[in-house]
């Protein structure tokens, strides 16, 4: 069925220094490849999104790369900084279904 | 531009209740979809809707859950006779098509079952 996966499960940077988050996911008909951030007792906020037709894509301190041959896809935050401490999730979607499949989640902490 | 609303932001139930989770999409969007978030978990996708249509309920137990959203008026997540593994948060999403669009989320439900 369906699965994503996202490692690493906890991520502690020092501030101003990079992170990576790496998703994997199994649909081959996945072609919408949301980031979200989750605060503590918050709703989840879209940050990027990338689509199949694309390889990689930039805002500001934020980039995300996907590789459809490895089913693979990746957030990464550049000079970190304390607000960015949170939880991030991947998810993938295909056009047939809608629906999002969210990887596990990553509590990044960011020590400044 | 109001976003997605949903209410009430925190419900309390005894087990055995019946529990009812409102939501309203942005405006312009006709398209909702449910997530449930167990503590410390991720979440997991429940149903897909239209108006007066259910597209997806993959997700969905198959029992003591359903859900709606009625030509007027907001969708609605229906949980009768909750027990305590009810407990969590519950998100609404809504996005303007069907798959491989941004899905903006609301604030959630959180349902406490005691």
């Amino acid at each position: 069925g369906e699965n994503v996966e996202q490692h690493p499960s906890t991520l502690s940077v020092q501030e101003g220094d990079s992170a990576v988050i790496k998703c994997t996911y199994s649909d081959s008909a996945s072609n919408y490849f949301p980031w979200y951030k989750q605060e503590l007792g918050k709703r989840p906020q879209l940050i990027i999104d990338i689509r199949s037709n694309v390889g990689e894509k930039k805002d500001q301190r934020i980039a995300v790369t996907l590789n459809k041959t490895a089913k693979h896809f990746s957030l990464h935050i550049t000079e970190t900084q304390p607000e960015d401490s949170a939880v991030y999730f991947c998810a993938a979607s295909s056009s047939n279904t809608g629906k999002l499949i969210f990887g596990q989640g990553t509590t990044l902490q960011v020590k400044p | 531009n109001a976003g997605v609303m949903q209410n009430p932001r925190h419900l309390v139930r005894r087990r055995g209740q019946e529990a009812r989770l409102r939501c309203s999409p942005m405006k312009g969007h006709s398209h909702v979809y449910w997530y449930r978030q167990l503590p410390e978990e991720g979440l997991k996708f429940m149903v897909y809707l239209q108006k007066e249509n259910i597209i997806d309920e993959s997700g969905m137990p198959k029992e003591r859950f359903s859900a709606e959203f009625p030509k007027e008026g907001p969708s609605i997540l229906r949980i009768q006779q909750v027990v305590r593994g009810d407990s969590a948060a519950y998100f609404c999403a809504s996005s303007q098509v069907q798959g491989g669009y941004e899905q903006y989320f609301g604030p959630g439900t959180r349902l406490t079952v005691t």
